[in-house]
Parts: C-alpha cells; structure tokens; sequence
C-alpha cells in the first residue's frame, strides 16, 4: 500500500517549458487535491477533484490545468512555466465525505522555474 | 471568509520543555473540521488529528495534546516534554463544506527542538 505517490520529486525548467506533475492513490479515495506550498504562505489549493470525471479549481489556479484521467490518477500540467510557480507541489487524496476528510499527502515535487 | 492563524512563525525549545502551538481560526459555518498537521524536515504532511465543531472535548495522544475552545475560536497543540524528532513545521486547517473541498490551512509554525 504505496498511499500517495508522486512523481518526478524534483524537476528544473526554463521559463516557457511545459510539464506535468503526476500523481496517483491506492487508498480507493475519491477525491484528490493539487496544492503548492511557498514559504510562509502554508498550502493553497490550485485545483481539486471531488469524483472521477470532476475537477474545479481551488484559489490559485491560474496557469495550472489538471485532468482526472482515472479514480487513481490525477495530474497537474504546467503549459508555459513562469518563475513565479517555483515551489514545492504536493499531490493529496481523501475520501470526500465529512466525517472522514482528512488528506492524505504525498511526498511533494520540488519545482524550480529558471 | 475561512481564514486559520498561526501566530508563531518560529519557536526554539530545548529538550524535555513543554510548548503550545497557536492556532486560531475564523469561520461563519457552524459545522466545521480543525486538523493539525505535522511536516518534518524530509518534506511529508503527516496527520495529526481531526476535531469537527461539536467535539470541544480535549484529546491526548502521548506528549501531544489539543485543546479546543470555540468560545475563543482556537485550536491549540500542546507537546510535552518536547523531544529532537518533534522538530518540524506544524500546519493547522480548517475545512468547512461536506466534502473537504476548502481546505485552508495556516502559515505553519517551525518548531526546532535543542538537544
């Protein structure tokens, strides 16, 4: 039972390059969540998905698309990297409902924009 | 708005002190989760504990302990005898809506144990 898992856990990219974060869960939750954490700021949501086939975004999602391709997997794209979206990204799931909606993290990508 | 305050931006404590952790919240819903979560140095968030809005009920687990108090809208985490593998920024949150969908978390407070 793997949890969260995310790849790559660093990754270096010109300003302009594109690229995806991925992400998958073998808990069987039905929601996942992309943060990016900056110092002092804590976490902030840029897209979530509540279900399969779902995702809306969170309060930072400006230059950030996702796609929930499965119930396991949901993957966060970069199109036009800026130097602004350096940061570290963590990928989290839970199970959705009230009673039992703590997040489950993954161990974060590291993301520097040059 | 839904907004979580930590205070503390950085506590040092040597082994074996006690020390609280502050947290306060701001929510217009009556029915709201509180969590606590922990983030060591190798990068990971690790869950701590959950308390919903009807539950102001202490809890004890170990050295650590939470005090809920809706009166003053805080949220506080308490280690005693604090120990070298406590050190780690410590992250409290707040979800309001059903499904978890808002989290909001606060800033964090960095809490370095001395030996």
């Amino acid at each position: 039972n793997a949890g969260v898992t995310q790849t790559p856990k660093f990754q270096v990219l010109k300003t302009g390059q594109s690229m995806t974060l991925q992400c998958a869960q073998d808990m069987n939750h039905n929601s996942m969540y992309w943060y990016r954490q900056d110092p002092g700021m804590g976490l902030r949501l840029i897209y979530y998905s509540a279900s399969e086939g779902t995702t809306d975004k969170g309060e930072v999602p400006n230059g950030y698309n996702v796609s929930r391709l499965n119930k396991r997997e949901f993957s966060l794209r970069l199109e036009s990297a800026a130097p602004s979206q350096t940061s570290v990204y963590f990928c989290a799931s839970g199970l959705g409902k009230a009673a039992y909606n703590e997040q489950f993290f993954g161990p974060g990508t590291r993301l520097t924009v040059l | 708005a839904q907004k979580v305050t930590q205070a503390q931006t950085e506590i040092s404590v040597v082994e074996k002190e006690d020390v609280t952790l502050d947290c306060v919240y701001e929510t217009r819903d009556t029915t709201y989760y509180l969590f606590w979560y922990k983030q060591p140095p190798s990068g990971e968030l690790v869950f701590l504990i959950r308390r919903n809005s009807f539950d102001e009920q202490n809890e004890i687990s170990g050295r650590y302990s939470w005090n809920f108090q809706k009166s003053t809208s805080s949220f506080n985490f308490t280690i005693t005898a604090s120990q070298v593998v406590d050190s780690a920024v410590y992250f409290c949150a707040l979800t309001y809506d059903n499904y978890g969908q808002n989290f909001v978390f606060g800033p964090g407070t960095r809490l370095s144990v001395l030996p």
